[in-house]
């Protein structure tokens, strides 16, 4: 069953600009994970925040974990073109790889 | 680093027919595998998992099994397609930091 959703639903932003999408879930986690999805491709992993751990930073990628709000963000700073696809939370209750997926939030940036 | 091939790509079956997805992976040995399902604007669900030669588990009750006759192959199949069947299916394995998966490029079902 999916644990996570994401807010909002799609996203459409202007090159350059920041992009914030948020994910909330029902019950305590081992870890926190985001993919990101290009149209009709396969999901590439991006960042992993443990629930120990409240900030986490790849490149332009800023990812937040709040556990008492059950909430995670991600924020993508100076958004470009090759940004644009669905991203979605991930969270895993054990190191088992068995991941619970929301139903993703769809980032158009416009050039 | 490891690499997984899903074959066919895309796939139309009629209502009825049975149903083979493959997957393999390289670059890695004796991997935990997984196959999801996305259904049209969704998330992924998990389907099915396996940790070894000839071991699956099931996640959902369903129209479809598994096998991994093979380390690293894992099959999808069904006896007799359903509409509800259709969707995108995604093998993974693990990828190479802790907890993280690693994704192929999936298979495109579409039941009519």
């Amino acid at each position: 069953s999916q644990q996570g959703e994401e807010d909002p639903q799609a996203l459409s932003i202007q090159e350059g600009e920041n992009a914030t999408m948020n994910c909330s879930y029902k019950t305590s986690i081992n870890n926190l994970q985001w993919y990101r999805q290009n149209s009709g491709r396969g999901l590439v992993h991006l960042i992993l925040i443990r629930s120990n751990e409240r900030e986490k930073h790849s490149g332009r990628l800023r990812v937040t974990l709040d556990t008492s709000k059950k909430s995670s963000s991600l924020l993508i700073t100076a958004s470009r073109a090759a940004d644009t696809a669905s991203y979605f939370c991930a969270t895993a209750r054990s190191n088992d790889y068995k991941l619970s997926f929301g139903a993703g939030t769809t980032v158009t940036v416009r050039a | 680093s490891q690499t997984i091939h899903q074959w066919p790509a895309t796939l139309v079956q009629p209502v009825g027919s049975p149903l083979s997805l493959e997957c393999t992976v390289e670059g890695t040995s004796n991997p935990n595998l997984y196959w999801y399902r996305q259904a049209a604007g969704r998330g992924l669900q998990l389907l099915f998992y396996s940790v070894g030669i000839g071991q699956i588990s099931s996640e959902v009750p369903q129209n479809l099994s598994a096998s991994r006759p093979q380390d690293r192959q894992f099959i999808l199949s069904s006896k007799k397609l359903l509409l509800s069947d259709s969707g995108f299916y995604l093998c993974a394995c693990p990828g190479q930091n802790t907890g993280e998966l690693f994704f192929g490029e999936g298979s495109r079902l579409t039941v009519l």
